[in-house]
């Protein structure tokens, strides 16, 4: 039972170009959403979060959006640069929950 | 101000033994979390310890079991290890009052 779906496994945007990937959920009781983002060898590196209570949330050249009536949420990169090519994972949390459910990725690679 | 760190980095071990892995919280970070990343997957939640007490537990059996100490570092102890187990172990801290979980490098364990 997959609560968190990233349906692209894989997808590659030019240099200076906009990245949008794109997360759904299943589960109406999830209250947090996070994007973390994964180089080979490495941890998962905290990105961007965003609250149920919210539609958006911005920092600096990332931008997570969230549609609650459509299970959906995006994180948008712009402009984005080579350093961005990575895996990318969205996870969520129930509230007052102490795990963190996670899809399975989505590998953004750059075209400089 | 160092960051979650775990030990060891790699590990090889046959079907049968039991394995000890180690982690550090993030400086000021009162809970300690587990996940297991298989190959092309999410990282799955296995539990979370805080106060020294396992708080929450995912769909792992009694095999995987968790210790944490006074000083907030955590183990994660495996036995009669399945080759299944083969995976990326990652820990996770955090504060009890927060969503956010930050993530060390990983064990990356092999069973042969």
């Amino acid at each position: 039972d997959q609560q968190v779906k990233q349906n692209s496994p894989s997808l590659s945007v030019q240099e200076g170009r906009i990245s949008i990937l794109n997360c759904d959920y299943t589960n109406s009781m999830f209250d947090y959403f996070l994007w973390y983002k994964k180089y080979p060898a490495e941890g998962p590196t905290f990105l961007i979060s965003i609250s149920s209570i919210k539609d958006k949330n911005e920092d600096g050249r990332f931008t997570v959006f969230l549609n609650k009536s459509a299970k959906h949420l995006s994180l948008h990169i712009v402009p984005s640069q080579p350093g961005d090519s990575a895996v990318y994972f969205c996870a969520a949390s129930e509230l007052g929950g102490e795990k963190l459910t996670f899809g399975t990725g989505t590998r953004l690679t750059i075209i400089p | 101000d160092a960051g979650v760190t775990q030990s060891p980095t790699h590990l090889i071990k046959t079907r049968g033994q039991q394995v000890t892995l180690r982690c550090s919280p993030k400086s000021g970070h009162d809970t300690v979390s587990w996940y297991q990343q298989a190959l092309g997957q999410g990282p799955q939640f296995i539990f979370q310890y805080y106060e020294e007490e396992e708080r929450q537990r995912g769909n792992f059996p009694d095999r995987f079991s968790g210790h944490q100490f006074p000083n907030y570092s955590s183990e994660l102890n495996v036995n009669a290890l399945l080759l299944g187990d083969s995976a990326l172990y990652l820990c996770a801290s955090s504060l009890t009052t927060d969503y956010e979980q930050y993530f060390g490098p990983g064990t990356r364990l092999t069973v042969t």
